[in-house]
C-alpha cells in the first residue's frame, strides 16, 4: 500500500477552519485519495474521496494537488463534533483490493 | 436504517480460551472487512470477504486466527487460545463494491480484553 503522511495532531478554534493535510508523495496514477475519521469510542466514518480534482460534500472539501503529491482536508467550521482522528488512505482503483490501510492519523482536537 | 452490528460489544476472557465475535453487515453488501485496533494505534487489516470469492486472509496475524461469512451475510471471527496481545478493539465493516467510493460502514466494534 501506498503510504500517506499526517501530522500527529493539531489544534483548532472551534467556528474556524481547519485544514489537514496529508502527503502522499508515491502515489500512482490509479489511486483514489480517501479520508476517514474516527470519533471517540466510535468505529471510523467516510468523509469523502477524490482521485484528481477537488470535491465537495456536506462533510468537507477535498483539495488535490496538481501532482497528487499531497491534498488538504478541509472542514470550513470547526464544532466540537468534529474533534476525531482523521485517516488519510490511499486506494487502489481496481477491484480485488478494497481493504484501507489505515496510518495512525491526525488527532484533531477543537477548541471551544 | 440499519448499519453495521457487531457482538458483543465488550467481551473478557482469560488467556489460552477460544472466543467468537459476530459480525452483521449492512443487507446487501457484498464485501465485509475484518480490522483490529489497539490501543492508541490505527486499524490493522485482517481479512476480506467479497462474495463467493476466496478471502483475502493476509492480514491475520497467526494461525490462531480465523473467520468465516456464512450466505455472504453474517461473518464470524475466531481466535482460538487468545493472548493477552490479542486485547483490542476488532472492528467489522461493510461496502458495497463501486469503483471509486467504496465508502466502508464501519459497526461500533468489540472490545476485546485477555486476562
Amino acid at each position: 500500500d501506498a503510504k500517506t503522511t499526517q501530522p500527529n495532531s493539531m489544534e483548532s478554534n472551534e467556528e474556524e477552519p481547519v485544514h489537514l493535510p496529508c502527503n502522499h508523495s508515491t502515489i500512482s496514477g490509479t489511486d483514489y485519495i480517501h479520508w476517514y475519521r474516527q470519533l471517540p469510542s466510535q468505529g471510523p466514518e467516510y468523509v469523502i474521496h477524490g482521485l484528481t480534482s477537488n470535491v465537495n460534500n456536506r462533510m468537507a472539501s477535498l483539495a488535490i494537488a496538481e501532482d497528487r503529491k499531497s491534498s488538504t482536508l478541509i472542514l470550513h467550521r470547526a464544532t466540537l463534533r468534529d474533534a476525531a482522528v482523521y485517516y488519510c488512505i490511499l486506494r487502489a482503483k481496481y477491484y480485488g483490493n478494497n481493504r484501507l490501510a489505515f496510518g495512525k492519523g491526525n488527532q484533531v482536537v477543537v477548541i471551544p | 436504517g440499519a448499519g453495521v452490528s457487531q457482538s458483543p460489544s465488550n467481551k473478557v476472557t482469560e488467556k489460552g480460551k477460544d472466543v467468537e465475535l459476530r459480525c452483521d453487515p449492512i443487507s446487501g453488501h457484498t464485501a465485509l472487512y475484518w480490522y483490529r485496533q489497539s490501543l492508541g494505534q490505527g486499524l490493522e487489516f485482517l481479512i476480506y470477504f467479497q462474495g463467493n470469492s476466496a478471502p483475502d486472509k493476509s492480514g491475520l496475524p497467526s494461525d490462531r486466527f480465523s473467520a468465516e461469512r456464512t450466505g455472504g451475510s453474517v461473518s464470524t471471527l475466531t481466535i482460538q487460545r487468545t493472548q493477552q496481545e490479542d486485547s483490542a478493539v476488532y472492528l467489522c465493516a461493510s461496502s458495497l463494491l463501486t469503483s471509486g467510493r467504496n465508502e466502508q460502514f464501519f459497526g461500533p466494534g468489540t472490545r476485546l480484553t485477555v486476562l
